[in-house]
This record gives structure tokens, C-alpha cells and sequence, in this order.
């Protein structure tokens, strides 16, 4: 099993471009979710998906989209990027909901950066 | 956020001493995740509690959810240099999301 995997690795847009950051499992994952790490503030929840055609908002929201057509994928949108996107964004997976006392696994992260 | 606060912030200790990390909730905590990140990386699952007084151990590492439910703690015992690094509580409060606190940064010195 690759685990989750994030593409691309690193990526510098600038100040109103448009771009998706991929994110697959092949865990048979129902629930799947989006973070940013900002310097100092841990990780903060962009949106979540607890299974196929269904996603709903976490923390910080605004400014990107989210669609989960198969299982397997999770990709995030940026729709007009800002320099307050700047960040490193992880995709997690698991089974079930957190609720269900599961591991989460998180894949290993993409870096971007808005001039 | 604030929901979820680590404390400290960031810790400095000599190979070989123990310490302590706290993760404190203003809610209910129904499970509780410890996670660890080497700097540049991506997240290491290390343990999750879910019963009020449960306690768990992974090597040198203690970790413990008080009856209360709202605060966990994160304990090294003998230090080393492998275990410096971010360490995270990710918490499920009775919703679907998982909401992390601030991280605590760790470093070991010789």
C-alpha cells in the first residue's frame, strides 16, 4: 500500500492564480480530511469528507474547495490564491470518522507558497 | 486552536532528563491523539486514549487522559536526541472533526 499520497511536494503560485493539490488513498478510507500548518499554530482544519459525495467544513474554510467524488480521492482547490495561503497542507485519512477511535494517517505534505 | 491548547510551546531539555507535555480541552475530550512530527515532515502516530484514566506506553513514551476527560498528558522518560521534534494532541469532542492543538517543539541536546 502507498499510504496517502500528496502531489505536488512543493509549489510556488502567485497572488490569484488557481490550483488543486491532489490527495489519494488506496486504504479503503471512508473518512478523509484537509490541514494547514501554519508556523506557531499547530494544525488547523480546512474540510473533511466522511465518505464519497459528502464533505463539510472545518476551521478555515474560506478560500478553498473540496470535492470527493471516489473513495479514493480528496482533492483541495484553491480558487484565487492569497499570500495568507502560504502554508504546508496535509491530507489524512481513515477508516471511519474520529469518533470511531481511529488512526488517522497523514500523507506526507505539500509546501506552497503565494507571492 | 483554542479549543485545544498544548503547553509549553516549545522545550528544551539535556539528553537523559524526562518531561512532560499537556494538552488541555475546554470540552469533553471522547479520544484523544498523540501525534509526532520531525521537522519537515509529515505527522507519526504515536498513541490514542479514549477512557477516562487510561493510560498508555510506547517505548519511553507515557501518555495519559485524566478522569475528567479534558486534558492529556505526554510524558518522555531518559530523553535522547531521537525524540526531538513537534509533538501534537488531535482531539474528537463528540463531532466528526479531529481539532489539533498548537504543538509543542522539543528539543534534545546532548
Amino acid at each position: 500500500n502507498a499510504g496517502v499520497t500528496q502531489t505536488p511536494k512543493f509549489q510556488v503560485l502567485k497572488t490569484g492564480q488557481s490550483m488543486t493539490l491532489q490527495c489519494a488513498q488506496d486504504m479503503n478510507h471512508e473518512y478523509m480530511s484537509w490541514y494547514r500548518q501554519d508556523p506557531g499554530m499547530g494544525l488547523r482544519l480546512i474540510h473533511y469528507s466522511v465518505g464519497a459525495g459528502i464533505t463539510d467544513q472545518g476551521e478555515v474554510p474560506n478560500g478553498y474547495n473540496v470535492s470527493r467524488s471516489t473513495t479514493e480521492d480528496f482533492p483541495l482547490r484553491l480558487l484565487s490564491a492569497a499570500p495568507s495561503q502560504t502554508s504546508v497542507y496535509f491530507c489524512a485519512s481513515s477508516y471511519r470518522t474520529p469518533s470511531a477511535y481511529n488512526e488517522q494517517f497523514f500523507g506526507p505534505g505539500t509546501r506552497l507558497t503565494v507571492l | 486552536s483554542q479549543e485545544l491548547e498544548q503547553s509549553p510551546q516549545s522545550l528544551i531539555v539535556q539528553e537523559g532528563k524526562n518531561l512532560t507535555i499537556n494538552c488541555t480541552s475546554s470540552k469533553t475530550l471522547y479520544g484523544l491523539y498523540w501525534y509526532k512530527q520531525k521537522y519537515g515532515e509529515g505527522l507519526i502516530f504515536l498513541m490514542m486514549l479514549q477512557k477516562g484514566g487510561e493510560e498508555k506506553s510506547h517505548e519511553k513514551i507515557t501518555a495519559k487522559l485524566d478522569e475528567k476527560k479534558q486534558q492529556s498528558s505526554l510524558h518522555i522518560t531518559a530523553s535522547q536526541p531521537s525524540h526531538a521534534g513537534i509533538y501534537l494532541c488531535g482531539a474528537d469532542m463528540g463531532t466528526d472533526k479531529l481539532i489539533f492543538g498548537t504543538g509543542t517543539r522539543l528539543q534534545v541536546f546532548p
